[in-house]
């Protein structure tokens, strides 16, 4: 398993500022993945961090609004920018296994909150 | 876009009461069925990934069954305890080069002392 911490673990954001929250793991994974949950939803995809290029984004999300960065295999940063009210939800950064049964392993989240 | 629904969304019982939710996923392309326990400020924790029809996996009192034919999969929870309270979550696995896991949207558990 994946030891995975992220930061900040909460914040509050005026309206059009950005937020970039960090993915730390310990130990070098190459699967990385971004999701969010907004109040009531589902765990959604975001994007893939890719190391050491672009990030995959996932259908309705684009990288104007969600920079990702992933310089090597155990970080990754996820900025959400020009931020709106709609964009409060909690953010989790993943990991896959690369063995057989594919585990997926999530960190404890960042739950923003926009005013 | 992949249906994956849980059910009951929410629900209260008694310690010492058993429980069990059920999440339904589409019966194709499955590859795998992963079920998450998420207490509030903590990480989702892994309970267990199922991938084969007729799989029954136990991990103390919590017990899961898979039917990938009818597409659904039960979480019991025997004798809950305060300590169960917590949104349990399960995603489905697609086969295909690009898996990617679709959530439900959980069934939170509160066990009543």
């Amino acid at each position: 398993s994946a030891v995975i911490s992220q930061k900040p673990s909460r914040d509050i954001c005026q309206r059009g500022t950005s937020l970039t929250i960090q993915c730390q793991v310990d130990s070098q994974v190459t699967m990385m993945f971004w999701y969010r949950q907004q109040p009531g939803q589902s765990l959604t995809l975001i994007a893939t961090a890719n190391q050491g290029s672009e990030a995959t984004y996932e259908s309705g999300f684009v990288i104007d609004k969600f920079p990702i960065s992933r310089p090597n295999l155990t970080f990754s940063t996820l900025t959400v920018s020009n931020m709106s009210p709609e964009d409060s939800s909690i953010y989790l950064c993943s990991v896959r296994d690369s063995g057989a049964l594919e585990e997926q392993y999530f960190g404890p989240g960042t739950r923003l909150t926009v005013t | 876009i992949l249906n994956v629904e849980q059910s009951p969304q929410s629900l209260h019982v008694q310690e010492g009461d058993s429980t069990n939710f059920t999440c339904s996923f589409p019966s194709s392309n499955f590859y795998a069925l992963h079920w998450y326990r998420w207490e509030t400020a903590k990480s989702p924790e892994a309970l267990f990934v199922m991938t084969l029809n007729g799989d029954e996996k136990k991990k103390g009192r919590i017990s899961a069954t898979l039917n990938t034919k009818e597409g659904y999969s039960y979480l019991y929870i025997k004798g809950s305890q305060p300590e169960d309270s917590a949104t349990y979550l399960c995603a489905f696995f697609s086969s295909g080069s690009a898996r990617q896991l679709t959530f439900g949207s959980g069934t939170q558990l509160t066990v009543l002392p």
